[in-house]
């Protein structure tokens, strides 16, 4: 099955700076690729998905590349701010009716 | 209030006991998730339902019973609670599988002494 890892699993950045958390996937059937914030205290909440027919997606500060050769994921988040400060999960699934698989997450903490 | 709710929140009980946790979504989501949530293994899906009477396994079903006998709700239920089922549980709605926003409860607590 579908195994998906993640780095790092803590990150400090300074307010302001670029955020680059990144996963690898196994399955090279994978083709949806989805990034969830958790803040604390709360359940994890979608943020940004790239789907395998695309390279690159963003969304304001953040965005998210695709490397399907290589097999792994990126997401970077741009001008850091306090409140980016959060957990992290990127997951992967190969099927609409596959679950799907999360990596271990990352704690990002912005120092301000 | 539409959306997705958890019950309880904050549990505490002891091992050997049985406990239920609660879930419903208001969304009349297809698809509902039960993770569990432990430090340095992220989120790992326990039970799913596509539909009402249709379940299925997940990566850590040991110990673990579900039931959905109404779209809106799924329980998850630990039969014989042992200490290593300690863990913030949440359950999560979606239209699809996978290929569409999961929507996460607030998460439930559970403590076995």
């Amino acid at each position: 099955g579908e195994n998906v890892e993640q780095h790092p699993s803590t990150l400090s950045v300074q307010e302001g700076d670029s955020a680059v958390i990144k996963c690898t996937y196994s399955d090279s059937a994978s083709n949806y690729f989805p990034w969830y914030k958790q803040e604390l205290g709360k359940g994890p909440q979608l943020i940004i998905d790239i789907r395998s027919n695309v390279g690159e997606k963003k969304d304001q500060r953040i965005a998210v590349t695709l490397n399907k050769t290589a097999k792994h994921f990126s997401l970077h988040i741009t001008e850091t701010q306090p409140e980016d400060s959060a957990v992290y999960f990127c997951a992967a699934s190969e099927a609409r009716n596959t679950p799907l698989v999360f990596g271990k997450g990352t704690r990002l903490s912005v120092i301000a | 209030d539409a959306g997705i709710t958890q019950s309880p929140r904050y549990k505490i009980t002891e091992t050997g006991r049985q406990v239920t946790l609660m879930c419903h979504q208001t969304w009349s989501h297809s698809y509902m998730f039960w993770y569990r949530q432990d430090l340095g293994h992220g989120l790992r899906l326990i039970y799913y339902s596509a539909a009402a009477d249709i379940t299925d396994k997940g990566e850590v079903p040991d110990g673990y019973v579900v039931s959905r006998s109404k779209t809106e709700n799924f329980p998850l239920t630990l039969e014989s609670a042992t200490r290593s089922q300690t863990s913030v549980y949440f359950c999560a709605s979606s239209r699809t599988s996978s290929y569409n926003e999961q929507f996460f409860g607030p998460g439930t607590r559970l403590t076995v002494l």
